[in-house]
């Protein structure tokens, strides 16, 4: 059973550039969040995607956006790169059925560096 | 002031000791609270998930709340050295939110 995967693992863009990130829920899932961490700190809730529309937002610009598909897969976009978006991209998901635990299952992230 | 304050160390301890995690939070609204694992390289991956004060355990980790303080805890027994990872503390306000206020994490090394 494959958990969440999340593509590319890896990045390098300059300032200015957009950067699309790929997530894939875990089996069964059907709630995709993404969180951004920077070095050092924990993680920060971007956004949330339920039956492909964003349910709830952190405190972050609209520069990032993202997209859920029928398959429950999810992207993230960020458009003008900053240098302080360089940080691990994180995404989680969860079940409705499985809401109770309150366990959300991370990927491994995909680590975006901006020059 | 975060909403969620945690010591990040660096902590490191001798095998077999008591570790003792903590994180402190400023919004009495939080319900739900939860400890994250996280070697490097790696997503976080859930430790413990806990509702009500007081304590909950499993194996050698015990999760303690006291929502009085705003005030939660993480205590590993007979630490292994594969328990050297970060630590982050969570919590949220509704059962089964997405959106979760991470503590800074805690790096812990745990040496043979």
């Amino acid at each position: 059973d494959a958990g969440v995967t999340q593509s590319p693992t890896h990045l390098i863009k300059t300032r200015g550039q957009q950067v699309t990130l790929r997530c894939s829920p875990k089996s069964g899932h059907d709630t995709v969040s993404w969180y951004q961490q920077a070095l050092g700190q924990g993680p920060q809730f971007i956004f949330q995607y339920y039956e492909e529309e964003e349910r709830q937002r952190g405190n972050f610009p609209d520069r990032f956006s993202g997209h859920q598909f029928p398959n429950y897969s999810s992207e993230l976009n960020v458009n003008a790169l900053l240098l302080g978006d360089s940080a691990l991209y994180l995404c989680a998901s969860s079940s409705r059925q499985g809401a109770n635990t309150g366990e959300l299952f991370f990927g491994e992230g995909s680590r975006l560096t901006v020059l | 002031q975060k909403e969620v304050e945690q010591d990040p160390g660096p902590l490191s301890v001798p095998e077999g000791a008591i570790v003792s995690l903590n994180c402190t939070y400023s919004n009495s609204a939080f319900q739900y609270f939860m400890w994250y694992r996280q070697y490097s390289r790696k997503g976080p991956e859930l430790l413990m998930y806990t509702y009500s004060s007081g304590n909950k355990e499993d194996g050698r980790f015990t999760a303690q709340v006291d929502k009085s303080s705003k005030y939660i805890s993480l205590f590993i027994r007979d630490s292994q050295p594969s328990d050297s990872a970060t630590y982050l503390c969570a919590m949220s306000l509704l059962q089964g939110a997405q959106k979760l206020v991470f503590g800074q994490g805690t790096r812990l090394t745990i040496n043979p």
